[in-house]
């Protein structure tokens, strides 16, 4: 158990819809990294978070977005889903600053059908 | 921006042999590099990392090794089990505290 908890573990929608992945971080860290992990690919960076703020982006789409809030658990909302958006979402934390180890979730299934 | 290449994408051992992984990466000024092991369908698991101030670390069977000169970073898995099937990623730096991901090593492990 790596401490970072996931919710949902499944999500199965359809085309055109919207759909919220939450994330909590490990008790202590501040920063929250999300990233998308699509069928035998490779993890692709999306957006972090540090203590409610927003620090980096990666390829997230347009149609994607992402908050972290006070209480520091993460919210990723995706809207207009297309086919292409299936994929396994994954939530990551670390304590914050440079060069610090980062923890992943267990994801979140994503199915668009 | 950072780049990392791994390679190999797949490798196929017999238990009790060794494994070596191998990434490269492109920012001179990256000094922190992770390890991670994916089994199917569940999540990566941080598995060892390595400090550019080190050019080695061991935990057990496993251990990193890292040339700054050359900029690559390798992982080595001694007396492979059946057990260390799974996926398996380095990451660099990537800005602040991003980790770029390499595409990923698919290590088979044949009793």
């Amino acid at each position: 158990d790596s401490g970072v908890t996931q919710t949902p573990k499944h999500l199965i929608t359809a085309t055109g819809q919207r759909v919220t992945l939450r994330c909590s971080p490990r008790s202590g860290d501040l920063s929250v990294y999300w990233y998308q992990q699509s069928l035998d690919q490779g993890l692709q960076f999306l957006i972090q978070y540090y203590n409610g703020e927003e620090r980096a982006k990666g390829n997230i789409l347009e149609r994607f977005s992402a908050q972290q809030f006070p209480d520091l658990h993460s919210e990723l909302n995706l809207s207009s889903l297309e086919l292409g958006d299936s994929a396994l979402y994954f939530c990551a934390s670390s304590v914050g600053g440079d060069n610090q180890p980062q923890h992943f979730g267990d994801g979140t299934r994503l199915s668009i059908l | 921006g950072e780049n990392v290449e791994q390679h190999p994408s797949t490798l196929s051992v017999q238990e009790g042999d060794s494994a070596v992984i191998k990434c490269t990466y492109s920012d001179s000024a990256s000094n922190y590099f992770p390890w991670y092991k994916q089994e199917l369908g569940k999540r990566p698991q941080l598995i060892i990392d390595i400090r550019s101030n080190v050019g080695e670390k061991k935990d057990q069977r496993i251990a990193v090794t890292l040339n700054k000169t050359a900029k690559h970073f390798s992982l080595h898995i001694t007396e492979t089990q059946p057990e260390d099937s799974a996926v398996y990623f380095c990451a660099a730096p990537g800005g602040y505290n991003k980790l770029i991901f390499g595409a990923g090593t698919r290590l088979a492990v044949h009793p």
